[in-house]
């Protein structure tokens, strides 16, 4: 199984400032037929299901604020909030779509400092 | 628009059964995986299986191989999952989420469903 870890555990930002998620995966997630990695980013606030924020490590889902991105580097990868709003606290967890069984991260909780 | 709906919330005794179901409507049901995930409370995500609503295949996650069984009736564009020998510690809410049966294309689970609280108590 591909084991994912995010970092840290949970992370307090002020408002307008930049939030960083990291997330590694213990084996390659790219698909070399088309050159993705797949890597999702779910943002969860409480009482809600999990919503898709980013796909492929770096495309983000229709209607997501472009506040929020995410990038890559080998099996590394990172969910970048540039500038904190209230409305963005949450939990925000990873999880690769490369192979079954599909993995997530333990989660990261944003908090506003 | 797009969606799947659960059903309620369930409360069972330890060592019972139980099934949830997700009825998908909007899209083409068979064009999708329907994958189940479970969160207990306060605690992160984990992925149960999934079906391929096509051909009806499914994986397992090694934890649940045995216990659990997933299902679909393309007819009523439904997926059910059925957890047995249930424990405490399987106290959690399940969601169900669909996924591209195409890879190339697939942007992971785009919809989920609301969630169904399974609470296993004596």
């Amino acid at each position: 199984d591909i084991v994912m870890t995010q970092s840290p555990d949970s992370l307090a930002v002020s408002l307008g400032e930049r939030a960083t998620i990291n997330c590694k995966s213990s084996q390659s997630v790219l698909y070399s037929s088309n050159n993705k990695n797949y890597l999702t980013w779910y943002q969860q606030k409480p009482g809600q299901p999990p919503k898709l924020l980013i796909y492929w490590a770096s495309t983000r889902e229709s209607g997501v604020p472009d506040r929020f991105s995410g990038s890559a580097s080998g099996t590394d990868f990172t969910l970048t909030i540039s500038s904190l709003q209230a409305e963005d606290v949450a939990d925000y967890y990873c999880q690769q779509d490369y192979s079954a069984p599909r993995t997530f991260g333990q989660g990261t909780k944003v908090e506003i400092k | 628009q797009v969606q799947l709906v659960q059903s309620g919330a369930e409360v069972k005794m330890p060592g019972a059964s139980v099934k949830v179901s997700c009825k998908a409507s909007g899209y083409t049901f068979t064009d999708y995986y329907i994958h189940w995930v479970r969160q207990a409370p306060g605690q992160g995500l984990e992925w149960m299986g999934r079906i391929n609503t096509y051909t009806g295949g499914t994986d397992y996650a090694q934890k649940f191989q045995g216990r659990v069984t997933v299902t679909r009736d393309t007819s009523i564009s439904t997926s059910y999952v059925e957890l047995r020998r249930l424990r405490s510690d399987d106290t959690a809410v399940y969601y169900c989420a669909r996924d591209l049966l195409n890879f190339q294309s697939s942007k992971s689970m785009d919809v989920w469903g609301q969630g169904t609280t399974v609470t296993v108590s004596s």
